[in-house]
């Protein structure tokens, strides 16, 4: 079965930082999302992606968040300058189109110190 | 932000047994309702939904029903197998299909 896959499956850095999740979504997919989990916490929407544009996002998806989708295959969620609070699980999700569930990858354990 | 709601964080069943699994929510403008499974070090994968105009859909060993003027809805699994042991997630939509709002989960352990 197709899978979403995220890399890398953790990323350590220090505050102030600038990193780059990364995503490869199913290849029929059309619809990308980022969602994060902070430890002990619910799973929160950050963005939606559609059509090389942002269809929507969430109070938490500031300034220094930033979402591209470069190629064909990658999509990835970049934090400018990280802060101790961006510490969370970051998942991807793709989906083909309304009404169908959301396909999430394993997740990337972001650590930033 | 509580609009969904699973209050017990954990349930502990014997295998072979029933799982009842259960979730409330305080928006009416959701319009679907979705189970996610997750196991540890992976992502939520998707188990079963229901539409806010049906009362129950099932699927093999999964039924879920809801019922809309109590806004709750459970997830009945049975027969409990120990591959079930996982945390589950409630999770509804209002018109963005993507964006979910997720419950906080609810630690199933199947025990022989």
């Amino acid at each position: 079965e197709p899978e979403v896959t995220q890399t890398p499956s953790h990323q350590v850095t220090q505050m102030g930082q600038e990193v780059i999740l990364r995503c490869v979504p199913i290849s029929n997919h059309l619809y990308f999302y980022w969602y994060r989990q902070i430890l002990g916490q619910k799973v929160e929407f950050l963005v939606s992606f559609y059509n090389n544009e942002i269809s929507e996002k969430s109070e938490i998806f500031d300034d220094q968040f930033s979402v591209e989708r470069p190629d064909g295959s990658n999509f990835t969620l970049k934090i400018r300058s990280t802060k101790l609070e961006d510490s969370a699980m970051y998942f991807c999700a793709s989906t083909g189109g309304n009404n169908s569930p959301l396909h999430f990858g394993n997740g990337t354990r972001l650590t930033v110190t | 932000d509580q609009q969904v709601k699973q209050n017990s964080p954990s349930l502990s069943v014997q295998e072979g047994r029933i799982s009842i699994l259960n979730c409330d929510y305080t928006n009416s403008m959701f319009d679907y309702f979705l189970w996610y499974k997750k196991y540890p070090a992976e992502g939520p994968t998707f188990l079963i939904s229901i539409s806010s105009i049906k009362d129950k859909n099932e699927d093999g060993r999964f039924t879920v029903f809801l019922n809309k003027s109590a806004k709750h809805l459970s997830l009945h699994i049975v027969p409990s197998q120990p591959g079930d042991s996982a945390v589950y997630f409630c999770a509804g939509k209002t018109d963005s299909w993507g964006k979910l709002q997720f419950g906080a989960g609810t630690q199933v352990v199947v025990t022989p």
